[in-house]
């Protein structure tokens, strides 16, 4: 597709299960971000992928979160042991290097029950 | 720690009217970004100002960028309903892995009723 694609757009789980949330970027992207976004918060950096490489992790929350990028493409946010305050919306971007505007999925709703 | 603080976090106006909301930021940055997204939405990039004076306009927003008092506004003219949305800005800050990424304000929710 023309724009970053993220699945899925909505999970529900319960605490202490595993999760995987996936980011597709626009093609030739060779950055990739994510972030979290809390009810009524901004939005909170997660980590930067440079090609496959994640130079930045300080955004990670805890050990529980980590995430992957494979191919120079999709990008997989895993969070292990789900707790209640991981429910957010997580929201991946992507850019060229060197450019100026990231441009963002629409989000994955993670409620943990 | 960088801050970006936005206000008024929430703005209710009327169609026809006029406001600003401002974006200030605690570090040294040259680069700040506008953002829109409506509910359940993305965010939508509207504006990139990359130097002290910079101003862009379109349509019924314009945004300016004061790098000296870390300050940067958006300034809505003739408020429409189809402007109801959530703006937030971000900063571009160089981190200490040696790359940038973009620091958030909490948003202005704006609601524009007839």
């Amino acid at each position: 597709g023309a724009g970053v694609s993220q699945s899925p757009s909505n999970k529900v789980t319960e605490k202490g299960k595993d999760v995987e949330l996936r980011c597709d970027p626009i093609s030739g992207h060779t950055a990739l971000y994510w972030y979290r976004q809390s009810l009524g918060q901004g939005l909170e950096f997660l980590i930067y992928f440079q090609g496959n490489s994640a130079p930045d992790k300080s955004g990670l929350p805890s050990d529980r979160f980590s995430a992957e990028r494979t191919g120079g493409s999709v990008s997989t946010l895993t969070i292990q042991r789900t707790q209640q305050e991981d429910s957010a919306v997580y929201l991946c971007a992507s850019s060229f290097i060197g450019d100026l505007r990231a441009f963002f999925g629409q989000g994955t709703r993670l409620t943990v029950v | 720690e960088l801050k970006v603080e936005q206000n008024p976090l929430f703005l209710s106006m009327q169609e026809g009217k006029n406001y600003t909301i401002y974006c200030n930021y605690s570090t040294t940055s040259d680069r700040l970004y506008w953002y829109r997204q409506d509910p359940g939405k993305s965010l939508e990039s509207l504006f990139v100002l990359l130097s002290n004076g910079a101003v862009k306009q379109e349509g019924r927003l314009m945004a300016s960028l004061d790098t000296k008092a870390r300050l940067s506004t958006l300034h809505i003219t003739a408020a429409v309903h189809d402007l109801s949305a959530t703006y937030f800005c971000a900063v571009d800050i160089l981190r200490s892995s040696g790359y940038s990424t973009l620091t958030f304000g909490k948003g202005t929710m704006l609601l524009v009723s007839p």
